[in-house]
């Protein structure tokens, strides 16, 4: 069963756009929502995160949006870089309860110059 | 460099044979966590150690397993090696289990069953 959905599978953008990828939950033990970048040929990089306790967050050209009451999560990215081409996962975890990480399917990010 | 290293980087083997995936923990990380990472499955939460002992276990299969050292090191021990076993596996390692504030992967082992 996959707890954590996430759209689109992948995403071209022009250089200077917005990035927007979505994920749904269906845990509402969920406590903790943390997006991770992905590079080839490396592990997942934690990127930003966010409680429920909070309807957005930002760090830089990043930005998570939270909707409890839907149980969905967004990531935009602005001003998109070609820099920024990864695979991007959300995740989801219960910190209470061992705080392993659920992931989503992925969304390989290209960005056109 | 994350902090956690993970060791081989490549490994090729063939069906049947057993190998095992080592993970040195970043400095201070009690926690150490194990996924694999296929085109199929996505990243798929293994199995979890805290300070030696076992904490949680995900879609492991019982071919495979696992144990954290006394020095915190963790071991992935994976036998009976399939094709469908072939995969990126991750390491990942946090202060604790608990901790709730995302933690660091490795850059992994990509593992090829021929």
């Amino acid at each position: 069963q996959q707890q954590v959905k996430q759209s689109p599978q992948s995403l071209i953008v022009q250089k200077g756009g917005i990035s927007i990828i979505n994920c749904a939950y269906e845990n509402t033990a969920f406590d903790y929502f943390p997006w991770y970048q992905q590079f080839p040929g490396k592990g997942p990089a934690l990127l930003i995160a966010i409680r429920p306790d909070v309807s957005e967050k930002k760090e830089g050209r990043f930005t998570i949006s939270f909707n409890k009451s839907a149980k969905q999560f967004s990531l935009h990215i602005m001003d998109s870089q070609p820099g920024d081409s990864a695979t991007y996962f959300c995740a989801a975890t219960n910190s209470d309860a061992g705080n392993m990480l659920t992931f989503g399917g992925g969304t390989r990010l290209m960005v056109k110059p | 460099d994350s902090g956690v290293t993970q060791t081989p980087k490549h490994l090729i083997t063939a069906t049947g044979q057993r190998v095992t995936l080592r993970c040195s923990p970043r400095s201070g990380d009690l926690s150490v966590y194990w996924y694999q990472q296929s085109l199929d499955q996505g990243l798929q939460f293994l199995i979890q150690y805290y300070n030696g002992e076992e904490r949680a276990k995900g879609n492991i299969l019982e071919r495979f397993s696992a144990q954290q050292f006394p020095d915190l090191h963790s071991e992935l021990n994976l036998s009976s090696l399939e094709l469908g076993d072939s995969a990126l596996y991750f390491c990942a390692s946090s202060v604790a289990p608990s901790q709730g504030y995302g933690y660091t992967f490795g850059s992994g082992t990509r593992l090829t069953v021929v």
